[in-house]
């Protein structure tokens, strides 16, 4: 199984600041099949990117995924009062999915 | 990008059966992941289960030998079953799928509170 640490496990950051999110993996993720989701209080998950760098539809272009192997990156390049938030990556490159364990960005 | 709506019982006592089903609309069934998830309150996303393009099933192993995770494509649907459950399974239900990411669409989270 997969094991996804993510870091840090929060991040205080200002709006418009930039914002660097790690997802390490304890093996290669095949195909970098690793996807990142967006989620709010009381609110379900909401993909960001997939295939470690491509954006899902409607998801602004602040928000880009970079990385492979066994490191990748999620980065908002300008933070909008909308995206604090808890942020979890997830491998499916293996038949046992996995994800890491969030991290929540707050606001400073 | 489908829609799904899930629904099930919410409140088990310790050894009940939990069973929830999760409805897809406004595309194709065929062709996409499946996938169960889980979020203990306060917690992170557990994967519990999907079934995959090629119409296999693939179980997180620390929970496998209580679960099964089936389909039905007449419906378009898909369910979850977890036997035996005890507190320790009180959580918010997700079902969820795609095409290009098993995490593409989300259902509207279903919690369910184990309690004698």
């Amino acid at each position: 199984e997969i094991v996804l640490t993510q870091s840090p496990g929060t991040l205080s950051l200002s709006p418009g600041e930039r914002a660097t999110l790690s997802c390490r993996a304890s093996q290669r993720v095949s195909s970098n099949y690793l996807a990142w989701c967006q989620q709010k209080p009381g609110q379900a998950p909401r993909l960001l990117i997939y295939g470690a760098s491509i954006r899902a539809a409607g998801i602004p272009e602040r928000f880009s995924g970079s990385g492979s192997g066994t490191d990748f990156t999620l980065t908002i390049s300008r933070l909008e009062p909308e995206d604090f938030a808890v942020y979890y990556c997830q491998q499916y490159g293996s038949s046992v999915r996995t994800f890491g364990q969030g991290t929540k960005v707050e606001i400073k | 990008q489908v829609q799904l709506q899930q629904w099930g019982a919410g409140l088990l006592k310790p050894s009940e059966t939990l069973s929830l089903t999760c409805a897809v609309s406004g595309g194709s069934f065929s062709g996409h992941y499946w996938s169960w998830i889980r979020q203990p309150p306060g917690k992170g996303l557990e994967w519990i289960g999907e079934i995959f393009h090629s119409g296999s099933i693939s179980y997180n192993p620390s929970l496998k030998s209580r679960l099964t995770i089936s389909v039905d494509t007449s419906k378009n649907q898909f369910s979850l079953t977890l036997s035996s459950v005890t507190a320790a399974d009180t959580a918010i239900y997700y079902c969820a799928g795609g095409v290009r990411s098993p995490m593409e669409s989300w259902g509207q989270g279903t919690l369910v509170t184990v309690s004698s």
